[in-house]
C-alpha cells in the first residue's frame, strides 16, 4: 500500500535554530503535498499545501517565512521551521494523496515531534 | 464553508461492548467524508471513506459508519470494542477535491476491561 515517512521522528533544539522535517512517498509520487500540525490534544491543522515544481500554498495566519516548504521531487516535501522559538514545538504530520487508483485518499506520515528548548 | 463537529471529546467503553462515535458535518455540496485513528506515537490510518456511494460503508477493524443527509451526520460505529480499539478518532470532510482535509476536533475513546 501508499506509505508515506517522515524524518525526523522527533527533533529537539534549541530556540533560534532551524529546523528541517522531511516528507516522502515511498512507492507513489506525489505532485502534492499537505503539512498538518497538532498541539497536544488538539485537532489537526492544516499549514500549508507542498507544491511539486510550483510555490506551496499557505493557509491563512501561517506564516511562510517561518515555514518554508520545498518540494524538491515528486517523492519528497520538506518543512523548514526557521528561527525556531519554544511556541513551534509540537506534532508536525504530512500527508499526500494516494497513488492512481486511490487518490481519494490522504496517507499520513508517522509525524514529528518539534521540541524547541 | 465545510466543517465537522464531533460531539463527543471522550467515549469510554467496556469490552465487548458497543461503540458510537458521534459526528455532524456541514457542507454546500456533497462531501466526502472519512474516519481516521490516530494510536498513540503512530501516524494517522484510515478506518473507512464515503465518497457518494453506498450510504453505509464498512471500514476495516470491523467499523462502520451510515452517511446521513438528512441529518448530515457520519457517526461511527462498531458492535463489539476491542482493547485495542483505544485511540484518538477524527471525522474528516474534504474539500471536494479530495486534497484539503478539515478534521473535527477528536475524539478520545477508552476500552475498559
Amino acid at each position: 500500500g501508499a506509505v508515506v515517512s517522515q524524518h525526523p521522528s522527533r527533533v529537539i533544539c534549541k530556540s533560534g535554530t532551524s529546523v528541517k522535517i522531511e516528507c516522502r512517498s515511498l512507492d507513489f509520487q506525489a505532485t502534492t503535498m499537505f503539512w498538518y500540525r497538532q498541539f497536544p490534544k488538539q485537532s489537526l491543522m492544516l499549514m500549508a499545501t507542498s507544491n511539486e515544481g510550483s510555490k506551496a500554498t499557505y493557509e491563512q495566519g501561517v506564516e511562510k517565512d517561518k515555514f518554508l516548504i520545498n518540494h524538491a521531487s515528486l517523492t519528497l516535501s520538506t518543512l523548514t521551521v526557521t528561527s525556531a522559538h519554544p511556541e513551534d514545538s509540537s506534532f508536525y504530520i504530512c500527508s499526500a494523496p494516494g497513488p492512481t487508483a486511490f487518490t481519494d485518499t490522504q496517507y499520513f506520515g508517522p509525524g514529528t515531534r518539534l521540541t524547541v528548548l | 464553508a465545510q466543517s465537522v463537529t464531533q460531539l463527543d471529546s471522550h467515549v469510554s467503553v467496556s469490552e465487548g461492548t458497543p461503540v458510537l462515535l458521534r459526528c455532524n458535518y456541514s457542507s454546500s455540496y456533497s462531501p466526502s467524508l472519512f474516519w481516521y485513528v490516530q494510536h498513540p506515537n503512530k501516524g494517522l490510518q484510515l478506518l473507512l471513506k464515503y465518497t457518494s456511494a453506498a450510504t453505509l460503508v464498512k471500514g476495516i477493524n470491523g467499523f462502520e459508519a451510515e452517511f446521513k443527509k438528512s441529518e448530515t451526520s457520519f457517526h461511527l460505529t462498531k458492535p463489539s470494542a476491542h482493547m485495542s480499539d483505544a485511540a484518538e478518532y477524527f471525522c474528516v470532510v474534504s474539500d471536494g477535491g479530495y486534497n484539503k482535509l478539515i478534521f473535527g476536533a477528536g475524539t478520545r475513546l477508552a476500552v475498559h476491561p
